[in-house]
């Protein structure tokens, strides 16, 4: 399809555990968001990148945290030693350069911490 | 003080009503502005950008006050398809560079017959 990809669209796992979520941008889309999103609350600011590199990663919560866009494509983000408090959903959107505040989101990852 | 601040609602209004929404945002010298528009359990969607003049797309209108801080979204002739979450979103803030989008926590629309 056109639109962000994201995978997977739920995942469940224990505390503890390691967690990897993957976000496929819009083809030629250079800029690359994370954001998560707890109910009741808008979209809280993880990361974004220009390209391969993070541009800001000002809203990583703490080093459990981690992102790489290693072709400057394909996204992942990576929550090692998971807790119960990062249950949310975790949102991917992509932007061209230059467009200004129109951000293309995935349809999101739902995250269960048990 | 959070860097961008919406009322939460929810607002119920009957069909046909105007609504207005209001966001302050803590950073003078924030660059843009927009108001996104989310459905429940979907991904938000850019509604309308907002322009220093005001701006007005249909039924919805955007208004910027860059002295106050102040940023507005007033819909007209409300329908029950307007039932959604919205969120005021402001483009570079003291905490990150900017291209960084911040969003409000949204604030809860419902329209009723």
């Amino acid at each position: 399809g056109a639109g962000v990809s994201q995978t997977p669209s739920n995942k469940v796992t224990e505390k503890g555990k390691y967690v990897e979520l993957r976000c496929d941008p819009i083809s030629g889309h250079t800029a690359l968001y994370w954001y998560r999103q707890s109910l009741g609350q808008g979209p809280e600011f993880l990361i974004y990148f220009q390209g391969t590199g993070a541009a800001d990663d000002s809203g990583l919560p703490n080093d459990r945290f981690f992102a790489v866009r290693p072709e400057g494509s394909v996204s992942t983000l990576k929550i090692q030693r998971t807790e119960r408090g990062d249950s949310a959903v975790y949102l991917c959107a992509s932007r061209p350069t230059g467009s200004g505040g129109e951000l293309f989101f995935g349809e999101g990852s739902r995250l269960t911490v048990l | 003080r959070k860097e961008v601040e919406q009322d939460p609602g929810p607002f119920n209004v009957p069909e046909g009503a105007t609504v207005a929404f209001n966001c302050t945002y803590s950073n003078s010298a924030s660059q843009s502005f927009f108001w996104y528009r989310q459905d429940c359990r979907k991904e938000p969607k850019l509604l309308m950008s907002v322009y220093s003049s005001g701006n007005e797309d249909g039924r919805f209108t955007a208004q910027l006050n860059r002295a106050s801080q102040y940023i507005s979204l007033l819909i007209r002739d409300s329908k029950l398809s307007d039932s959604a979450t919205y969120l005021c979103v402001v483009k570079g803030t003291l905490t990150g560079g900017g291209n960084k989008l911040t969003f409000g926590t949204g604030t809860q629309l419902k329209v009723e017959l």
